[in-house]
């Protein structure tokens, strides 16, 4: 059964840089035919995909956040992670990370993360 | 971006009733259109991808249906474990953009 954990700081200071790592168990983030996802909802409110990345390192992030945002892999580690920098208000959410298979929907997500932008 | 609009945003039902909530699109995805059930505090569990395809453990009174710009997902006789939030998602065009949502609510 392939699980996801996401992990990070709950709290980041405006302007500054959230990072988070999700941490594959149950199966090889190297294996093809997946996408490796990041995906955030606004408290209250809907689902905004931010970006993916595969296993060969190739990324497509959201125009909306493309200019601040740094998706990596690390396959000898299991992890993909998140890097968006000069974050403000607008930036707290839940953060999942997620799988996608190429014909498919997202079939396994993480727990979800809170990340708050405060002073 | 492909503008995906749900309708209703709430919808109030009954245990049995038949539960019909639309997805449409704002240009043709074709069929790659997925459904989602989220629950307060938790993840959203894919229910539908590829418009009508059931994923692996999902129960036979959930069905999916549509293929271009309009689409359903059809709960034929709403259980208990059905009340939550569902959201439609496209994955024909970058960015990936989800619907805003449709409540279920306990009539």
């Amino acid at each position: 059964q392939v699980q996801l954990q996401e992990s990070g700081p709950g709290l980041v200071k405006p302007s500054q840089t959230l990072s988070l790592t999700c941490t594959v168990s149950g199966g090889s983030i190297s294996s093809g035919g997946y996408y490796w996802s990041w995906i955030r909802q606004h408290p209250g409110k809907g689902l905004e995909w931010i970006g993916y990345i595969y296993y060969s390192g190739s990324t497509y992030y959201n125009p909306s956040l493309k200019s601040r945002l740094t998706i990596s892999i690390d396959t000898s580690k299991n992890q993909f992670s998140l890097k968006l920098s000069s974050v403000t208000a607008a930036d707290t959410a839940v953060y999942y990370c997620a799988r996608q298979r190429t014909i498919s929907g997202f079939d396994y997500w993480g727990q979800g993360t809170l990340v708050t932008v405060s002073s | 971006d492909i503008q995906m609009t749900q309708s209703p945003s709430t919808l109030s039902a009954s245990v049995g009733d038949r539960v019909i909530i639309t997805c449409r699109a704002s240009q043709s995805i074709s069929s790659w259109l997925a459904w989602y059930q989220q629950k307060a505090g938790k993840a959203p569990k894919l229910l539908i991808y590829k418009a009508s395809s059931l994923e692996s453990g999902g129960p036979s009174r959930i069905s999916g249906s549509g293929s271009g710009t309009e689409f359903t997902l059809t709960i034929s006789s709403l259980q208990p474990d059905d009340f939550a939030t569902y959201y439609c998602q496209q994955y024909n065009t970058y960015p990936w953009t989800f619907g805003q949502g449709t409540k279920v609510e306990i009539k």
